[in-house]
């Protein structure tokens, strides 16, 4: 399984200002994800990080609000730019690892609050 | 739209009780399918997974698949109050992303 982790693990922040989130694997995998979820709430997908090329967005998200970078194989960055209070959530990020290439592990997550 | 419907509960069951948590998927192509545990204020944690119609046991947890019913259920077996957590059920079609169900609250009573 892959373990991974992430920085910083909560943050306080003010409005306007922007937070960068990193996340580290312990081995190299294909594909890195960025989900929120808010308190009692299910995962939303934000993201997919490719290395190499452009992050894919779902629906709702866009890549100045949240740029991602993905500079190589076990490293990525999930920024939160110009933050509201509706930004007020946990940031995971996750990898396809092994056993099977479809299994995801998430990171420890990022509380993130803004005031 | 694939989609992953899970009761969202709270299901409350006895300690010692076995708790049945249960998922249904719309995309009939899905070929793997997880069960992630999650605690109130934690990331979650992968508790199972399976690929073949049928049954899959690992200790206390038993994962169910059926593909014609399109059905996925999880059976905890001697449930503990530290089973406590909110249970994700998981798809994926064969592609590199994976659609979450919005979990089950699952309540095991001492």
């Amino acid at each position: 399984s892959a373990v991974i982790s992430q920085k910083p693990s909560r943050d306080i922040c003010q409005r306007g200002t922007s937070l960068t989130i990193q996340c580290q694997v312990d081995s190299q995998v294909t594909m890195m994800f960025w989900y929120r979820q808010q308190p009692g709430q299910s995962l939303t997908l934000i993201a997919t990080a490719n290395q190499g090329s452009e992050a894919t967005y779902e629906s709702g998200f866009v890549i100045d609000k949240f740029p991602i970078s993905r500079p190589n194989l076990t490293f990525s960055t999930l920024t939160v730019s110009n933050m509201s209070p509706e930004d007020s959530s946990i940031y995971l990020c996750s990898a396809l690892g092994t056993p099977a290439q479809e299994t995801q592990y998430f990171g420890p997550g990022t509380r993130l609050l803004v005031l | 739209q694939k989609e992953v419907e899970q009761n969202s509960g709270p299901l409350s069951v006895p300690e010692g009780a076995i708790a049945s948590l249960n998922c249904t998927y719309s995309d009939r192509g899905s070929q793997s399918f997880f069960w992630y545990r999650q605690y109130s204020g934690k990331s979650p944690e992968l508790i199972m997974f399976i690929y073949s119609n049928g049954d899959k046991e690992d200790g206390r947890f038993t994962a169910q698949l059926n593909k014609a019913s399109q059905y996925v259920s999880l059976l905890i077996r001697d449930s503990q109050p530290s089973d406590s957590a909110t249970y994700l059920c998981a798809v994926n079609s064969g592609g590199f992303k994976t659609i979450f169900g919005a979990g089950t609250r699952l309540f095991v009573k001492a």
